[in-house]
Order: C-alpha cells, then sequence, then structure tokens
C-alpha cells in the first residue's frame, strides 16, 4: 500500500491565484482530514470528511474548499490565494473502528508570493 | 477538548530512555492521552494512546497517572532517528473523525 499520497510536494503561486491540492488514499479509509501547519506551530484542521459526498468544516476553513466524490480521493482548492495560505499543508485518513489512528501524507509546501 | 501542556523542548542521550511528561489536569472520564509525532518535515506519526491503564507497543510506552491528570511517554531506548516534536493529544475515542488539535509539542533532541 502507498498509504496517504500528496501531489505536488511544493508549490509558489502567486497572489489571487488558485489551485488544487491532491490527496490521495489506498487503504479504504472512510475518514480524511486536511491539516495546515505554520512554522514553529502545531497542525490545524481545515477541513475533514466522514464518507463520500460528506465534508464539514474544521477550525480554519476560510479561503478553502474540499470535495470527496470517491472513497480514495479528498481534492482540497485554494482560491484567490493569499500570503496568509503559505503553509505546509498534510492530508490525513483513518477507519473508524479499532485505534482511529491518522495516518498522514508527507506534506505539501506552499508558498504565495 | 482537554487543555494539554508539555515543554517546549528536551534533550536526551542515545540509547538512555526519554521521558516526555504531558499534563492534562482537566482531562474528561471519556477522553483518551493520545501521542502523535513529527520527525522534521514530514507528517505526524501515531505512536500510542491510552484511557487509564498503562500501554506498551513497539514504539513507546505510555505511563498515565491514576488520577489521569498527566502521563508521560517513554521511548526505553532512544535513538538519532526518535528526535522528532512529540505531540500529546487528549481527545474523547468516539466512533467518527477525529478533530486532533495539535499544540506546540515537545521538540526531543537525542544526542550521540
Amino acid at each position: 500500500n502507498a498509504g496517504v499520497t500528496q501531489t505536488p510536494k511544493f508549490r509558489i503561486l502567486k497572489i489571487g491565484q488558485s489551485m488544487t491540492l491532491q490527496c490521495a488514499q489506498d487503504m479504504n479509509h472512510n475518514y480524511m482530514y486536511w491539516y495546515r501547519q505554520d512554522p514553529g506551530m502545531g497542525l490545524k484542521l481545515i477541513y475533514y470528511s466522514v464518507g463520500a459526498g460528506i465534508t464539514d468544516k474544521g477550525e480554519v476553513p476560510n479561503g478553502y474548499n474540499v470535495s470527496r466524490s470517491t472513497t480514495e480521493d479528498f481534492p482540497l482548492r485554494l482560491e484567490l490565494a493569499a500570503p496568509s495560505q503559505t503553509s505546509v499543508y498534510f492530508c490525513a485518513s483513518s477507519y473508524p473502528a479499532g485505534d482511529n489512528e491518522q495516518f498522514f501524507g508527507p506534506g505539501t509546501r506552499l508558498t504565495v508570493l | 477538548d482537554a487543555k494539554t501542556t508539555q515543554p517546549t523542548s528536551m534533550d536526551c542521550a542515545e540509547g538512555r530512555a526519554a521521558n516526555l511528561p504531558c499534563n492534562h489536569s482537566t482531562i474528561s472520564g471519556n477522553e483518551y492521552v493520545y501521542w502523535y509525532r513529527q520527525i522534521h518535515s514530514q507528517g505526524p506519526q501515531y505512536i500510542i494512546h491510552g484511557l487509564k491503564n498503562n500501554e506498551t507497543n513497539e514504539m513507546a510506552s505510555l505511563i498515565i497517572t491514576e488520577d489521569r491528570k498527566s502521563s508521560t511517554l517513554i521511548l526505553p531506548h532512544a535513538t538519532l532517528r526518535d528526535t522528532a516534536v512529540y505531540y500529546c493529544i487528549v481527545r474523547a475515542k468516539i466512533q467518527g473523525a477525529q478533530k486532533l488539535v495539535f499544540g506546540q509539542g515537545t521538540r526531543l533532541t537525542i544526542n550521540p
């Protein structure tokens, strides 16, 4: 299993541009999450999904959109990028049983200039 | 969710046990203590969790005090690869999406 994969690894955007951060998991996990991590800080939850077609806001959803059309994929859309969105973005997934631990992807480092 | 307090940084010699404390004095009866770590620039990695009994797995041991107001994560024989930021998170283990709240954690440095 590849686990949780994210693309791209790095990206530089200009203010006002848009982009989609891709996240995929091959573990058949129902739950998926998007976090952002600013320098020297812990992770903050942006959006999460409990299954295909169902998404909900986390702690810091403003400026982002998500969709979940399949169990495997959970893309994060940035519209009108701003310097405040410069961060490292992590996607995670979990299975609603057992330890319910979250498995994280390697992250996407985004810079908005 | 209960708030947690961890030291900002700690050092430990390679081969020794690393003991990472966490205070969670407002923990509720149904809340678990979870530990994750984040090795430089990587995504966080789950380590262990517990409710009130001590727990051990292949990575670490978790000791929770009898009153559950604090806990200690123990890495029994620390290696250089254990250098990371360690996060203590208190969360109810409900069946559903786990909206983890990460604080700033403890930056553990293992010295040769």
